[in-house]
């Protein structure tokens, strides 16, 4: 149980264009997903917590203009990055909880490289 | 602010050893604990929690011991194995309160 997925699970595209993550809780309803950013060999940085049918809360320092998250549904949040640049090439990473309990379980992850 | 952190950012043992990785945590208003694995390339992989009643939790070949009085939270594998290999970091949250903060991570390295 538990599953959360991630598509695509790696993604290269050019500078300029925008490019979309999807975030799917496949066996539980997740009222709240995260989105992450992880450098390598580094923690993982929260960007913004997605709360499902209302607009999602935005960590200092991330655009909420370049980054938008969407949560459409209990199942489903995300993200798109718009006007890619090669400093956001990155792992983005989901995770969701299940309602009702305080854990995140966590997508395999999305490797963006801006060209 | 405060932050959680480790330690020891690599532990390198042989296989069959028991593993012992630290985390310091300094938010006492913390009272949700949790390891996560996190594999080259890979999401972080939930292995177990502790909530801030108990001192003690033990899993599959896991246990996590939380000492409160000195804000410090370990985990311990027993006859640590190859596939153990990962990045593993601690993460606390308050109950009812959504965020996780994450420690910096330990590389835990398994030589056969």
């Amino acid at each position: 149980g538990a599953v959360v997925s991630q598509h695509p699970s790696w993604v290269i595209c050019k500078s300029g264009t925008s490019v979309k993550i999807e975030c799917r809780s496949l066996d539980f309803q997740a009222t709240t997903m995260f989105w992450y950013r992880q450098f390598p060999k580094q923690s993982l940085m929260l960007m913004a917590t997605s709360n499902e049918g209302s607009k999602a809360t935005y960590e200092q320092g991330v655009e909420k203009d370049k980054f938008l998250i969407n949560h459409a549904s209990l199942t489903l949040s995300t993200l798109t990055v718009t006007s890619a640049h090669p400093e956001d090439s990155s792992f983005y990473i989901c995770s969701a909880r299940d309602l009702g309990r305080d854990t995140q379980y966590f997508g395999p992850g999305t490797r963006l490289t801006v060209l | 602010g405060e932050s959680v952190g480790l330690h020891l950012p690599t532990l390198s043992v042989q296989e069959g050893d028991n593993s012992i990785i630290n985390c310091a945590y300094s938010n006492s208003a913390s009272d949700y604990f949790i390891w996560y694995k996190q594999e080259s390339g890979k999401g972080p992989q939930f292995i177990i929690d502790i909530r801030s009643n108990m001192d003690k939790r033990q899993g599959q070949r896991v246990t996590v011991l939380l000492n409160k009085t000195v804000k410090h939270l370990s985990l311990q594998i027993a006859a640590t194995q190859p596939g153990d290999s990962a990045v593993y970091f601690c993460a606390e949250t308050v109950v009812g309160y959504s965020t996780l903060t994450f420690g910096k991570g330990t590389m835990l390295l398994v030589s056969p």
